[in-house]
Parts: C-alpha cells; sequence; structure tokens
C-alpha cells in the first residue's frame, strides 16, 4: 500500500538555527498537506500544496512540493522555541476516489534548545 | 468559534468494557474521520464518513465501530475486541478535500 515517509524523526536544534524535515512517497501525490502538533495538542493545519514544483511560504516557513510529486520539504529559517512541535506531512490516499482520505508520515519531532 | 469538540479528555477503560468516544463539529462540513495516534507514530485512520448514515472502514477498524446519524456528530465506539486500545484518538472532519479540522483528542487508557 501507499507509505509516506519522513525524515528524521527527532530533530535537536539550538534557537536560531535552521530546520528542515523532508516527505516521501511511495506514490504520485494529488497535493500534500503540512500539519503542526504541539506537544499535548493536536494536530493543527499549516498548508496544502498542490503544483508540481511549488513554493509557498508562511514567514520563516518555506514548504516545497516537488516536481515529480512525490516528495516535499518543510524548512524553517532561524527557529525559535515556539516552532517546538511534531510536523507531519499528509497525502491523499492512492488509488481511486480518496472520499478526502489522508495518510500520515510519521512525524518529525523538532525540539528547540534556548 | 467553529471547530470540533471530543469528549471526554481522558478515559480510563476495564477490561472487557466498551466505551465511546464523542465527536460533534459545527463547521457544517460533510466528511468525518477518526484516527489513532501511537507515541512516535504517525495517525492511523480508524473510520470515516462522507455523508449522514454512511461510513467506511479505514485501515485498523477491527475493534471499533460508529455511527453517523446527524451531519454534526461522529462518535467512536471501542469494543472489548480491540485488544490494545491505549492511544490518543483523534476526530477530524473537511470540506472539498482541503485540509482537515481536528478536534483536541481524547486519551484513552486501559486499566
Amino acid at each position: 500500500g501507499q507509505q509516506v515517509m519522513q525524515i528524521p524523526q527527532y530533530q535537536h536544534v539550538q534557537e536560531g538555527e535552521d530546520f528542515t524535515t523532508y516527505c516521501n512517497s511511495s506514490t504520485t501525490l494529488s497535493n500534500i498537506q503540512w500539519y503542526k502538533q504541539r506537544p499535548g495538542g493536536h494536530p493543527v493545519f499549516l498548508i496544502q500544496l498542490v503544483k508540481s514544483g511549488e513554493v509557498k511560504k508562511q514567514k520563516r516557513l518555506t514548504f516545497q512540493f516537488g516536481e515529480a510529486k512525490k516528495n516535499s520539504s518543510l524548512h524553517i529559517t532561524a527557529t525559535q522555541t515556539t516552532d517546538v512541535g511534531t510536523y507531519f506531512c499528509a497525502g491523499p490516499y492512492a488509488g481511486g476516489t480518496s472520499y478526502g482520505k489522508l495518510t500520515f508520515g510519521q512525524g518529525t519531532i523538532l525540539t528547540v534548545h534556548p | 468559534d467553529g471547530g470540533i469538540t471530543q469528549s471526554p479528555k481522558y478515559l480510563f477503560r476495564k477490561e472487557g468494557q466498551n466505551v465511546t468516544l464523542s465527536c460533534e463539529q459545527n463547521l457544517n462540513h460533510d466528511a468525518m474521520y477518526w484516527y489513532r495516534q501511537d507515541p512516535g507514530q504517525g495517525l492511523r485512520l480508524i473510520y470515516y464518513s462522507q455523508i449522514v448514515n454512511d461510513f467506511q472502514k479505514g485501515d485498523i477498524a477491527e475493534g471499533y465501530s460508529v455511527s453517523r446519524e446527524k451531519k454534526e456528530s461522529f462518535p467512536l465506539t471501542v469494543t472489548s475486541a480491540q485488544k490494545n486500545p491505549t492511544a490518543f484518538y483523534l476526530c477530524a472532519s473537511t470540506q472539498a478535500n482541503y485540509g482537515y479540522t481536528f478536534g483536541s483528542g481524547t486519551r484513552l487508557t486501559v486499566v
């Protein structure tokens, strides 16, 4: 079945350093979504990318969707302690009508040391 | 404000007991989902529903049941057949296959 893999599983950074997490799908995706889950909280939708090669920015966060629509990345510039949490990518189920079902990656847990 | 309400926040289940997790949304979303999250893992789909009175099994439906009698409500029952129910349960909804809105979750523990 479809797999969505994320690396790294953990990332520890000093405040002010940059951070990147990578997402790879075993199948071509119609879109890719990114979520952030704060410790003890629930996932919150950040963004959806649809077009091949698409790049979107949200303040210090830059999201990219690969040309082949099978990979994506999230880059955070100059991390802050408020960036702590788990970042998930997710793609629609492969095959037929997905009905909005998403396959989630395992997530990257980001810790930021002040 | 519109959103999804899950209750209870914490739930303790005894062996052999069925428990029901509540999920209510006032976003007027058609699609609703139940996911299970285990420590260090991603989210796995239990059940989903596109319209009232219709729902489908996800990847790990065994030991769970749902109903969708109203658009706003999608309760999940964890039955005694679920052998390892301790997890964080998340309910979500969406419209037009855009980003999910999640509830705050229910942490279920077997005692």
